[in-house]
């Protein structure tokens, strides 16, 4: 248990659909992320939050829209998916600074697009 | 742009020593991150280096050296348990953090 959570931890949806992808820290943590992570490949920053304000959008497609209602929950809006957008979709957070950054990752969302 | 490297696999003998190492071109770097990340699970926090030279932490210790761009993450006494992805993360800025491939690591009785 690291105090972030994730649901649902297995989803499977259509390229038309909308789903969204869950995230609750309990740890008073003030910056919440979403990374990325295929097969082989870096975990990838999609989206960063401070304090509830976006601060770091890295390219990320449109179809991809996320939400941080306040500073404990943050939402992955999905749309209009991919099949190579299947991956584990990981949630962190931190309580940011310059230094003791620790990012607490959530077990993460795996995601498949048919 | 962030550009970290390590080795995508390593095996080991139970009980030896296995040493992971990192090379990374980070601007505006602040400090290098170690996680595990078991199969199927979320990655964990073993380790963090902001100044030159070692840390130890039990059976793990990792190294950093800025003026090479270059840390490594020591694992000793290897157990089965240790079997697992060793994933370096470069840390630039308040809130980017850059991610290497990681190194699978493996561990043989």
């Amino acid at each position: 248990e690291t105090g972030v959570t994730q649901t649902p931890r297995h989803l499977v949806m259509g390229m038309t659909n909308k789903k969204s992808l869950k995230c609750e820290q309990h740890l008073g943590h003030n910056a919440m992320y979403w990374y990325k992570q295929s097969a082989k490949k870096p975990l990838e920053l999609m989206f960063v939050y401070s304090l509830e304000e976006r601060v770091e959008n890295n390219s990320v497609p449109s179809r991809f829209s996320p939400e941080c209602p306040n500073s404990s929950h943050l939402f992955l809006h999905l749309h209009t998916l991919q099949p190579e957008d299947s991956a584990l979709y990981l949630c962190a957070s931190s309580q940011g600074g310059e230094s003791g950054n620790t990012i607490y990752f959530g077990e993460g969302s795996w995601l498949t697009v048919v | 742009g962030q550009n970290i490297d390590q080795p995508t696999e390593m095996t080991a003998t139970e009980g030896a020593i296995v040493q992971i190492n990192c090379t990374y071109q980070t601007s505006g770097f602040n400090g290098l991150f170690w996680y595990q990340q078991h199969a199927g699970e979320a990655p964990t926090f073993l380790s963090y280096n902001v100044l030159d030279g070692l840390e130890e932490k039990g059976r793990f210790s990792s190294f950093l050296s800025r003026s090479k761009g270059y840390s490594y993450l020591l694992l000793k006494e290897l157990q089965m348990k240790d079997s697992a992805s060793y994933l370096c993360a470069a840390y630039s800025n308040d809130y980017k953090l850059s991610f290497g491939a990681g190194t699978t690591v493996t561990v043989r009785a």
